[in-house]
């Protein structure tokens, strides 16, 4: 089971709007409503963001969206704030190994 | 309060073993599927394994299959993987995960396993 892919860095101002993809395949992302997304701070465990393509838990941030097309899944963060500065994971149920993650995204707040 | 610690890790040379545990709190520990991800120095996360609730059912990512063993003991309230013929990719902090509805809700704080001669 190859990794979800994402782009490896994102970049944004503060108060600005960034969306990081998602791309995996019609097995796992596009064949099914289970992709979530993690966000990481260094030296931390990963927290949930995301669930559901479009869930947020409660206690996450409503400036945290997701959304999914086809086989891709995307994450958008919207009103960038510095403290958002973290790696970024999406991971979808697949039909063969139970999960697959993405291959993470640093989002730098510039 | 749901927390997960893993304990365990440490350095171990190339081919042998070694065993981590995850203490389980502030939950119906019995009730939920339990996971193992980890990520390597630097790396991304990668799924490792996964056990249902009564642990009669488990599945590992393709690199590990035949060498690591994802057990439970929810009288015990700890999740366990065994980890054996380990290689220097194996190198990682690993991660115990709780599962509900196909999501990873609550992650431990890791623990650091080193393979290397």
């Amino acid at each position: 089971q190859s990794a979800l892919t994402q782009p490896a860095s994102v970049s944004g101002s503060p108060g600005q709007s960034i969306t990081i993809s998602c791309t995996g395949t019609s097995s796992d992302v596009g064949g099914y409503n289970y992709v979530s997304w993690y966000q990481q701070h260094p030296g931390k465990a990963p927290k949930l963001m995301i669930y559901d393509v479009s869930n947020r838990p409660s206690g996450v941030s409503s400036r945290f969206s997701g959304s999914k097309s086809g086989n891709t899944a995307s994450l958008t963060i919207s009103g960038l704030q510095a403290e958002d500065e973290a790696d970024y994971y999406c991971t979808s149920y697949t039909s063969s190994s139970p999960f697959v993650f993405g291959t993470g995204t640093k989002v730098t707040v510039l | 309060e749901v927390q997960l610690v893993e304990s365990g890790g440490g350095l171990v040379q190339p081919g042998g073993s070694l065993r981590l545990s995850c203490a389980a709190s502030g939950f119906t520990f019995s009730t939920y599927w339990m996971h193992w991800v980890r990520q390597g120095p630097g790396k991304g996360l990668v799924w490792v394994s996964r056990i249902n609730s009564d642990g009669s059912s488990t599945r590992y990512v393709d690199s590990v299959k035949g060498r690591f063993t994802i057990s439970r003991d929810n009288a015990k309230n700890t999740l366990y993987l065994q980890m054996n013929s380990l290689r220097a990719e194996d190198t990682a902090v690993y991660y115990c995960v709780r599962e509900v509805g196909l999501r990873f809700d609550y992650w431990g704080q890791g623990t650091l396993v080193t393979v290397s001669s």
